[in-house]
């Protein structure tokens, strides 16, 4: 079974500092792994997939993420946070036929 | 495009009644998933429909039901509503699943489902 875990309930930096949310897979074969933002009331955005290829994957909005086979992680970053960044962040890895499986999410604040 | 679009947006029941949520996928997609997201928690995968079939489910009771039409828009349907059936309702629409492994799930913003 795949799954995915997010350690951190909450994640606290200020305006300007680097932002790093932290999550892990389990995995049976290769993973396919997503990071998804909710804003408070709406659905899930996209911010950015690993799927093969590069272990530093670029996204939406000046987030990136580092995916590292050996420690099984896959690591949320950006490098200057905005207060506009506060929101949940989900982290998910997916099936061969597009099931996602979450995290249970990171509450992310940025501080003024 | 309009991406993905659910409704209604909100939706208020009573213990023990039936409820039918309604999904139109991105323009493209023919894969239509449904996620329960209860308060404070994750995402989870309730079943998938692909060419008018349930493909996958998850660890949900029969209650749960749905339908998905020939142009690929989807009902998720669930009877003898719980109090804990109370979550926001996700559909997620993507690719072929023949097709590329690529593409992105994209979300609709959900149905507020309130049982009572």
């Amino acid at each position: 079974a795949q799954s995915v875990a997010q350690p951190e309930d909450q994640v606290n930096v200020a305006e300007g500092n680097p932002l790093t949310v932290k999550c892990t897979y389990s995995v049976s074969g290769n993973p396919y792994l997503f990071w998804y933002v909710q804003y408070p009331n709406r659905g899930l955005q996209f911010l950015l997939k690993y799927i093969t290829g590069d272990n530093l994957v670029k996204g939406s909005y000046g987030f990136e993420a580092e995916f590292n086979k050996s420690q099984t992680s896959f690591h949320l970053k950006k490098p200057s946070a905005l207060v506009s960044d506060s929101a949940l962040y989900f982290c998910a890895v997916r099936d061969m036929v597009y099931k996602l499986s979450f995290g249970a999410g990171t509450t992310v604040t940025v501080r003024a | 495009d309009a991406g993905v679009t659910q409704s209604p947006t909100h939706l208020i029941k009573t213990r023990g009644q039936q409820v039918t949520l309604r999904c139109s996928p991105k323009s493209g997609h023919d894969t239509v998933s449904w996620y329960q997201q209860a308060l404070g928690q994750g995402p989870q995968f309730i079943f998938q429909y692909y060419e008018e079939e349930e493909r996958q489910r998850g660890n949900f009771p029969d209650r749960f039901s749905g339908h998905q039409f020939p142009n690929y828009s989807s009902e998720l349907n669930v009877n003898a509503l719980l109090l804990g059936d109370s979550a926001l309702y996700l559909c997620a629409s993507s690719g072929r699943v023949t097709g590329s492994m690529n593409t992105e799930a994209f979300f609709g913003q959900g149905t507020r489902l309130t049982v009572v």
